[in-house]
Order: structure tokens, then sequence, then C-alpha cells
């Protein structure tokens, strides 16, 4: 079975200091991994997905992720923290292009000026 | 273009009451899934509704039961509610050229089961 696991619950940063978000992820087919952002009274919005191409995966907003798959992680970067990052992140993973989607249970990003 | 919809926006409902929240799709999008995510949590699959059909299903007791209609909008109800059952409902939508996993999330429907 599919899983993710978020590595802190809360993580504080900067402004304009690197963002690192942990991730590793369990599966038993090589998966597809997903970080979703949620601002606060928002739904999620799609940072990234991996599906297998390229190990380096670069988002929206600044943001990218590694696939390593000798240490099962997926961990979201940005280089410069800017307070408008300040949301609850999710990491997610599906075991392939049509099949449902497990989240971890979220990073809240902290900006601090 | 009419991103993914959800009515009501807040509901407070009392224990065994049921109740039906309603998703419209991203424009294009034909398949439509639930999640429940509950306070601090991550978002948890109810079900996925392609088709007019219930095409995959997570972990949820049969009183949450779902719909999709010919144009593609989704009804979740929910029977003999419980506190538990306090959540934000999410609606998201997806079509089979993108994969049914790449998803457009609505802003959900808060419920509070007082």
């Amino acid at each position: 079975a599919q899983s993710v696991t978020q590595l802190g619950s809360h993580v504080s940063v900067s402004e304009g200091a690197l963002v690192l978000l942990r991730c590793n992820y369990s599966s038993s087919v090589p998966p597809y991994l997903f970080w979703y952002v949620q601002y606060p009274n928002q739904g999620l919005q799609l940072l990234l997905k991996y599906t297998s191409a390229a190990t380096l995966v670069k988002g929206i907003n600044g943001f990218e992720a590694e696939f390593k798959k000798s240490e099962t992680s997926f961990h979201l970067t940005k280089p410069s923290a800017h307070m408008s990052d300040a949301a609850e992140y999710f990491c997610a993973v599906s075991k392939n292009r049509d099949d449902k989607i497990i989240f971890g249970k979220g990073t809240r990003l902290h900006i601090l000026p | 273009d009419a991103g993914v919809t959800q009515s009501p926006t807040h509901l407070i409902k009392t224990r065994g009451q049921q109740v039906t929240l309603r998703c419209s799709p991203k424009s294009g999008h034909d398949t439509v899934s639930w999640y429940q995510q509950a306070l601090g949590q991550g978002p948890q699959f109810i079900f996925q509704y392609y088709e007019e059909e219930e095409r995959q299903r997570g972990n949820f007791p049969d009183r949450f039961s779902g719909h999709q209609f010919p144009n593609y909008s989704s009804e979740l109800n929910v029977n003999a509610l419980l506190l538990g059952d306090s959540a934000l409902y999410l609606c998201a939508s997806s079509s089979v050229p993108g994969g049914w996993n790449e998803q457009y999330f609505g802003p959900g429907t808060r419920l509070t089961v007082t």
C-alpha cells in the first residue's frame, strides 16, 4: 500500500531563507508523487507532480522537488522564502495515473520577517 | 474558465441528521473525487465518480454515498451524522486525458455536527 510521511508538522524559516519540507514515501510500485499547497480557508492547489520522467521537478511559485529512489524521498524546496509562502503543504502519492491519491498529514510553513 | 465549485460553504447539522453537499467540476473535467479533511489532518479519499458510477472508494462506511449527474456535477450524502463527521469536505475534478490523479480542488464545504 502507498503512504507518505511528512517530517515536521510545523516548519519556520526566515523570509529570504531556503525552504525545505521533507516527505518520504512508501510504495510497492514506482509511484506518482505530488506536492499540494493549501492556503487558509481554501482548497488544495497542485504545486508539482512527479511521474517518473525527470527526477527534478519544477513547480509553480518557484518550488521544486527531487525524487530520490534510494532514499524514498521527495523533498520540496524553494531557494528564497516569501511571506506569501506561509501555508499548509501536503505531500501525496498515487500508484498510477488513474489511482486514488493518498495524502500525508501536512506541514505548516511559517515565514518569519 | 470556472474552476471547481462547491456548495454550501458552511453547514451546521445535528447528530443523526442527513446532509447533502454539492460539487461542480472544472470545465472539461468528467471525474469527481470527494475527500474528508479533519482538522489538522491531510485529506482522506472517500470515493470517485466517473460516468455516473462509483469508480473507486476509500475506507468510509456506507453512511457516505454519492451521485454523479449527466452534466458531471456530483453530490455527497452523509446519513446518520456523527460528531466525528465534522470536517472540511473537498471535491476534486479530473479527466481521463490528464490522468485521474491530476486533480483540481474546490474550496471545500465546512461541515459542523453538533
